[in-house]
């Protein structure tokens, strides 16, 4: 099993629509949670930390379920520049601090 | 944020040299530099870890002796992929932390090498 573990994609949504995007981590003892948005062939970008109290910016609002060891982002109102692909990201600090990617959920939202 | 610049953002090389790759912390003092790779439509996996002052520290599968990193000050980590090969064509990007801001990384553009 993987560490971290991402809904599989792509999602293709039209404009205005409402996404959920879920991730799963193993690790019991991971301290942080974070969620970064890639766009094609250019560097991840923090897009939002992720509490357990949640987590609001706009559109944007992500949640942590540290007892089901569940990430979500649920993106409202899309827009065409949503497009991207959204990687879940969990730090945790047990044996040296460590950090590990999700493999990633492609969006797509079209007109 | 903080800014991390790489360089050079794109090389082409050919088989069996060697090509460094120089990441710098702009406006922070990085106390860790983290160094991936990315395959096309794959996820950033972990090549090592570096601290100022010593030893990276490396992921299972990653070969030191090939991926050669220099962590010699606060703002500047390097990565030198010698003897490359085709197969060590990927995008490698560099993040670095400043310890006391937290666990956010703040990531480099990266840098698209391409072997020949």
């Amino acid at each position: 099993r993987k560490e971290v573990e991402q809904d599989p994609g792509p999602f293709n949504v039209p404009e205005g629509a409402t996404v959920a995007f879920n991730c799963t981590y193993s690790n019991s003892a991971s301290q942080s949670f974070f969620w970064y948005r890639q766009d094609c062939r250019k560097e991840p970008k923090l897009l939002m930390s992720v509490y357990s109290s949640g987590n609001e910016d706009g559109r944007f609002t992500a949640q942590l379920n540290r007892a089901s060891q569940y990430i979500s982002l649920l993106i409202r109102d899309s827009k065409l520049s949503d497009s991207a692909t959204y990687l879940c990201v969990v730090n945790s600090q047990g044996g040296g601090f460590k950090t590990i990617f999700g493999a990633g959920t492609r969006l797509f939202v079209k007109a | 944020g903080a800014v991390v610049s790489q360089h050079p953002s794109w090389v082409i090389c050919k088989s069996g040299t060697s090509v460094k790759i120089e990441c710098r912390s702009l406006d922070f003092q990085a106390t860790t530099m983290f160094w991936y790779r990315q395959f096309p439509k794959q996820s950033l996996m972990l090549m090592a870890t570096s601290n100022e002052g010593s030893k990276a520290t490396y992921e299972q599968g990653v070969e030191k002796d090939k991926f050669l990193i220099n962590h010699a000050s606060l703002t500047l980590s390097t990565l030198t992929v010698t003897s490359a090969h085709p197969e060590d064509s990927s995008f490698y990007i560099c993040s670095a932390r400043e310890e006391l801001a937290g666990l956010e990384q703040f990531f480099g553009p990266g840098t698209r090498l391409t072997v020949l």
